[in-house]
Order: structure tokens, then sequence, then C-alpha cells
């Protein structure tokens, strides 16, 4: 069974640029969400989503936003970088809406803003 | 709303050893407690969870964990650690309302 797939794994980016990051959660898992990972900060909450609604978010201005598909998909956009959006950031999906859940991670994509 | 902390930054231990990395959380409700390692350059992958029942919760590769809920603490254990346990471990607290907060991680590292 394949594991959740985030693409892409690497990028650059300028300041003032965006960028849109895609996450395939594993085949069956109808819940997304994504964190933030700094040295700083460690994870942050970013969104939920389950069934193309988002459930929850966290506390991100709103250049960061989300969407999730049909086929359970989600992207992520980040409009107008800044430097400190520079992170890992981290899908991940689990069955549904049970909150006893584990979450099954991608191996993030590493956004660098220059 | 829930939060989870890891006291440590840095745990160093030899191999053979007994480890424990700690982790205390506030939730308002009944906790649903995680445990995850990520490895460098890689997510996070799970190790174990406390819903509900027996306060020992054993997980993959000889982890398991202690549900103390007077002491608000779910401390990760393992009775003899490797080298290839080395890597960054994460608490994780979730309730009925909110998403999936985690702690700050702690750094195992394990010695020869």
């Amino acid at each position: 069974k394949a594991g959740v797939t985030q693409t892409p794994r690497y990028l650059i980016k300028t300041r003032g640029q965006q960028v849109t990051l895609s996450c395939s959660p594993i085949s069956g898992h109808r819940s997304v969400s994504w964190y933030q990972q700094t040295p700083g900060q460690g994870l942050q909450f970013l969104f939920e989503y389950f069934s193309e609604t988002q459930r929850n978010k966290g506390n991100f201005p709103g250049r960061f936003s989300g969407r999730q598909f049909s086929n359970s998909r989600s992207e992520m956009n980040v409009s107008t970088l800044e430097l400190g959006d520079s992170a890992l950031y981290l899908c991940a999906s689990s069955l549904g809406t049970a909150i006893t859940g584990e979450l099954f991670f991608g191996e993030g994509s590493r956004l660098t803003v220059l | 709303a829930q939060s989870v902390a890891q006291p440590e930054d840095q745990v160093n231990v030899a191999e053979g050893n007994p480890l424990t990395v700690k982790c205390t959380y506030s939730v308002s409700g009944n906790p649903y407690l995680f445990w995850y390692v990520q490895y460098p350059n890689r997510g996070l992958q799970f190790l174990l969870k406390y819903i509900t029942g027996d306060n020992l919760v054993k997980g993959s590769y000889g982890f398991e964990a202690e549900f103390n809920k007077s002491q608000t603490s779910f401390h990760l254990k393992k009775p003899s650690a490797l080298v290839s346990d080395s890597a960054l471990y994460f608490c994780a607290v979730r309730d009925a309302d909110n998403d999936m907060r985690f702690g700050a991680g702690t750094r195992l590292t394990v010695k020869p």
C-alpha cells in the first residue's frame, strides 16, 4: 500500500512569489492535515481537511490556504512568500474523523525562500 | 485548548541502557496521546498511542509508554536502547474538539 506522497520534495523560491504543494493521501484515507516544521517553532498545525471541507485551522496568516479535492488529494498554497516561510511542510492522512486514529505522514516538502 | 510539553531537548543514553523520553500534556477532556519518531530528512512515523484502558501501552520497535492521569504524563520508554533508536521523538495530544498538537521534540542520542 503506497504511503502519503508529497510533491515537490524540494523547492526554492524568492520573496514575494507563491508556491503550491501537493499531497496524495494513503488510498482510502479521507482526512488530510498539514503541518509546518521549523527548527525554532517545531511542528505547527496549519489546517485539516475531511471530505473537501476544512475542519480545523491553525494560527497562520491568510497567505496560507489549502483545499482538498473529491479524490482526497490536497494542496496548500502560500502566497507572497516571506523568508520566515522557509520550512519543511508535512502532510499527514488518516482514515476519517476518528480522533483516536494516528496520522500517517509524508516525507515533506522542503521550501527555501531566498 | 490542548497542549503538550517535552521538557528535555536532548536525551543521551548508552546502548543497552534503558531510555525514557518525557512528555506532559494538558487537555480539557479525555486525552488521546501519541508518540512519533522522525529520522533525518523524513516524515514522522507513528510509534504508539493511548486511547483508553491499560495505562501501559506497547508500540513499535520495542517502545512502550506509560499513561499517568494524576501527573498528566505520557513518558516513552524502552528497556534497552539501540544506536538505531537515535532520532527525534515527538509527543502529541488530541482531544475531542481539536486537531493533533505536537510537543517541541526531544532528540535522542544512543551512544555505542
